[in-house]
């Protein structure tokens, strides 16, 4: 049973269109993550979070952006979508406890027209 | 320059067979690795992990094993069953100052035929 949630599933959106994806998770988990993923290639790490107020970048330059106001919400936005975004957006959460465990919500797939 | 390496693509195996899915690293500072698996339109859940101190990890049906020396990882499926077709991703973790971080491979998509 999933407990972290992302919304929209799906999106299909023009070009210059702002959009912003919810992640929400009810674990209590401290850190929180982005990932992005193509079909047939590996997920890339495009932004984390150690917890309230705290955000970097990851490995992949993305020109979304990220915010945690709440332990349990980390939405991302993107201020004016290209096609270049369409994507595969996966958001996790893990507990304090590093041991690499990731729960992953269902993802939300954006194709940007 | 990928870091983790699966270098097969796919991999057919017929039920009750053993299916075998490898990855190969590069870093020699990843000092934990994981499986993942991930159905179609799902996200990907954690299926078993291994330190880099151990060569073996057994979860049932499940078994990972690491050749620390040769840089790869094999995870074995025994028997195999349909449920199992799906993408598995390995994915490393290192012990330095970004040990939050996975990099994953590109993923394997297993099926299972009855």
């Amino acid at each position: 049973e999933a407990d972290i949630y992302q919304t929209p599933r799906y999106l299909v959106i023009g070009t210059g269109k702002k959009i912003t994806l919810e992640c929400s998770q009810t674990m209590g988990h401290d850190k929180m993550y982005w990932y992005q993923q193509d079909p047939g290639m590996e997920l890339h790490l495009i932004h984390y979070s150690y917890g309230v107020n705290s955000t970097e970048k990851g490995d992949l330059s993305s020109e979304s952006t990220v915010s945690r106001i709440r332990t349990e919400h980390f939405p991302l936005t993107l201020e004016s979508a290209r096609p270049s975004h369409t994507s595969q957006y996966l958001c996790a959460s893990s507990p304090q406890a590093n041991t690499g465990e990731l729960f992953f919500g269902e993802g939300s797939r954006l194709t940007v027209l | 320059d990928q870091q983790v390496k699966q270098n097969s693509p796919s991999l057919s195996v017929q039920e009750g067979r053993i299916s075998i899915l490898n990855c190969d690293y590069t870093n020699s500072m990843f000092d934990y690795f994981l499986w993942y698996k991930k159905y179609p339109a799902e996200g990907p859940t954690f299926l078993i992990s291994i330190s880099s101190i151990k060569d073996k990890n057994e979860d049932g049906r499940f078994t990972v094993f690491l050749n620390k020396s040769a840089k790869h990882l094999s995870l074995h499926i025994v028997p195999s069953q349909p449920g199992d077709s799906a993408v598995y991703f390995c994915a490393a973790k290192h012990s330095g100052g970004s040990n939050y971080k996975l990099t994953f491979g590109k993923g394997t998509l297993l099926t299972v035929n009855p």
